[in-house]
This record gives structure tokens, sequence and C-alpha cells, in this order.
């Protein structure tokens, strides 16, 4: 079946350093993929849409300066947490659809709990 | 602007009843899925509903879809402590990239 990688699963560093964050579609092509954020008991919110080969869309709040998002194939899309700072601890999820078949579900990657000290 | 609704957003039920998630979202779409998530992980997909009237099963888990009513349910048959987990639903934009709008979700707890 379809599989979404992600990785790293677990990021802790200081406050004021930037971490990436890869999403990679295994085994599918996808142009499109979701970045989420969810605090602890708390539902997905959708952060930006990252589309291959042109600039992602970000949700209103969500600083484009802060979270930079990178699609350059169809099968990696990457998003910088730049000079993160305790606030911006979060798991983050991405989520991937084959391309084509828009009747099939979003596939998440197993998340990236990021903790800012 | 789409919003999705959950209720219960808790449950707890003892092994063996039943019970019913529902999902209600206030605008026009053509998709919606349900997930589930365990604690510290990411989610799962059950089930997806692309039709008014659809309905799916998977074990003890069926998923209903009213495009009118703009509803869907999940129904939980003679529950076992295995589907202890977080179940969200989440309704597609129709236009553009299909983003996902998700419920709250609904923590359910099944004891033994």
């Amino acid at each position: 079946g379809a599989v979404v990688s992600q990785h790293p699963s677990r990021v802790i560093c200081k406050s004021g350093t930037s971490v990436k964050i890869e999403c990679r579609s295994l085994d599918f092509q996808a142009t499109t993929m979701f970045w989420y954020r969810q605090f602890p008991k708390q539902s997905l919110m959708l952060m930006a849409t990252s589309n291959e080969g042109s600039k992602a869309t970000y949700e209103q709040g969500v600083e484009k300066d802060k979270f930079l998002i990178n699609h350059a194939s169809l099968t990696l899309s990457t998003l910088t947490v730049t000079s993160a700072h305790p606030e911006d601890s979060s798991f983050y999820i991405c989520s991937a659809r084959h391309t084509g078949y828009s009747n099939q579900p979003q596939h998440f990657g197993d998340g990236t709990r990021l903790s800012i000290l | 602007e789409l919003k999705v609704e959950q209720n219960p957003l808790f449950l707890s039920m003892q092994e063996g009843k039943n019970y019913t998630i529902y999902c209600n979202y206030s605008t026009t779409s053509d998709r919606l899925y349900w997930y589930r998530q365990d604690p510290g992980k990411s989610l799962e997909s059950l089930f997806v509903l692309l039709s008014n009237g659809a309905v799916k099963q998977e074990g003890r888990l069926m998923a209903s879809l009213d495009t009118k009513a703009r509803l869907s349910t999940l129904h939980i048959t003679a529950a076992v402590h295995d589907l202890s987990a977080t179940y969200f639903c989440a309704v597609a934009h129709i236009q553009g990239a299909q983003k996902l709008v998700f419920g709250q979700g609904t923590r359910l707890t099944i004891n033994p």
C-alpha cells in the first residue's frame, strides 16, 4: 500500500535552532502534500499546502517566513521551522495523496515530535 | 468557511456495547474520511466516503454518509478494548487542492 515516510521522528533542540523535516511518498507520486500541526489533546490544524514546483499555500495565521516549505520533486516535501522557539514545540504531521487519485485518502507520515528547549 | 464538528468528544464505554460517533459539517463536500489515532502516533485511514448514502464496514466499525444532512456516523458494534483510540472525521474542500478540515476528535476509551 501507499506509504509516506517522515523524518526525523523526534527532535529536541535549543531555542533559535532551525529544524528541517522531510516528507517522502515512497511508492507513489504526490503533486500536493500537506503539513499539519497538532498540539497535545487537540485536533490537526492544516498549516500549508505544498505544491510541487511552485510556492506553498499557507493557511491564515501561519507565518511563511517562519515555516519554510519546499516541494522540489514529486516525492519529497520539506518543512523548515526557522529560529524555533518553545511555542513551536508540537507534533508536525505531513500527508500526501497519490496524484490523479483524488478519491483516495490522504496518507499520513508518522509525524515529527518537535521539542524546543 | 468549512467547519467540522464531532460529538461526543469523549466516550467511555464497556466492552460489548454499541455506540455511535457523529460528524457534522457546515458546507457542501463530496468526500469525508474517518481516521484513527493512537496515543503518540500518526493517523491511520479507516474509511473514505464519497457519495450520499455510502456505507462502509470494517470489522466492528461501520461508517455512513448523508450529504443532504451533512452528517456522517461511525458506529461501533460490540466494542473491544483494542478499539480504544481517538477517532477523527475530516471533510475535504470541494475546490482546489481538496484540503481537509478535521473535526475535534472523539477520544474513545473501552473498559473491560
